[in-house]
């Protein structure tokens, strides 16, 4: 069956300061993977999404970027975090192609930008 | 303009009653899928049912049905005999089929509380 892992969990880091978020995917392949973002109380924002290796597109205009080295992996980055980046990171997954399939989402990593 | 919209920010219904969680959706792609999620205070996103744009019936996962009604372009939630653990954030979703990588587009959410 297929997975999704997306570390780590939670996370305080200054302003300024990298981040690196790690997504994967097991048991599929080709994938469409996403990034979103949500503030809190809010809905869901599309950062990035990519439907295959190095094939990343971006939806908004962030302090934030995407790669996708490997099929399955999927990792969110930043050089220099600003307040504003703090909110809830989801990732998530897709099956490939125009089906019908629905979206399965990682447990999410809260970050917050002190 | 919003490509899905929710205009319940809050619900409340006592438990074993019915509720009805409302979207509306924006698109002129004949070819689309509809999809609801929960979200509990962990914050992971579970994914609950789905309605495609061609299908004709409405669909059905256990407690939940979709109401799907194409022309007025409206997908509500029906959640029958309410439990307390369906307390969450629901999220209506959209995937648009033509031309792109089929991105999931969200609502902004309602809150369901269900009271005992």
């Amino acid at each position: 069956s297929q997975t999704i892992h997306q570390w780590p969990a939670t996370l305080v880091q200054p302003v300024g300061s990298p981040l690196s978020l790690e997504c994967t995917v097991e048991g599929t392949s080709n994938p469409n993977l996403y990034w979103y973002r949500q503030a809190a109380g809010r809905g869901l924002q599309l950062l990035f999404y990519s439907v295959g290796i190095g094939q990343i597109s971006s939806e908004v205009p962030q302090n934030l970027s995407a790669s996708r080295p490997q099929d399955r992996q999927f990792i969110l980055s930043s050089k220099k975090l600003l307040l504003s980046d703090s909110g809830f990171y989801l990732c998530a997954w897709s099956g490939a192609g125009t089906g019908g399939t629905e979206a399965f989402f990682g447990q999410g990593t809260r970050l917050t930008v002190v | 303009a919003q490509k899905i919209t929710q205009t319940q920010p809050g619900m409340f219904v006592q438990e074993k009653e019915a509720v009805t969680l409302d979207c509306t959706y924006d698109t002129s792609d004949p070819s689309y899928g509809l999809f609801w999620y929960k979200q509990p205070s962990s914050g992971e996103m579970i994914f609950l049912i789905y309605q495609g744009s061609y299908d004709q019936q409405n669909a059905t996962e256990g407690r939940y049905s979709l109401n799907f009604q194409k022309a007025r372009k409206s997908a509500n939630l029906v959640i029958s005999a309410s439990q307390l653990g369906d307390s969450a954030m629901y999220f209506c979703a959209m995937r648009e089929g033509s031309g792109g990588s089929y991105i999931p587009t969200f609502g902004r959410g309602t809150s369901l509380i269900v009271h005992p």
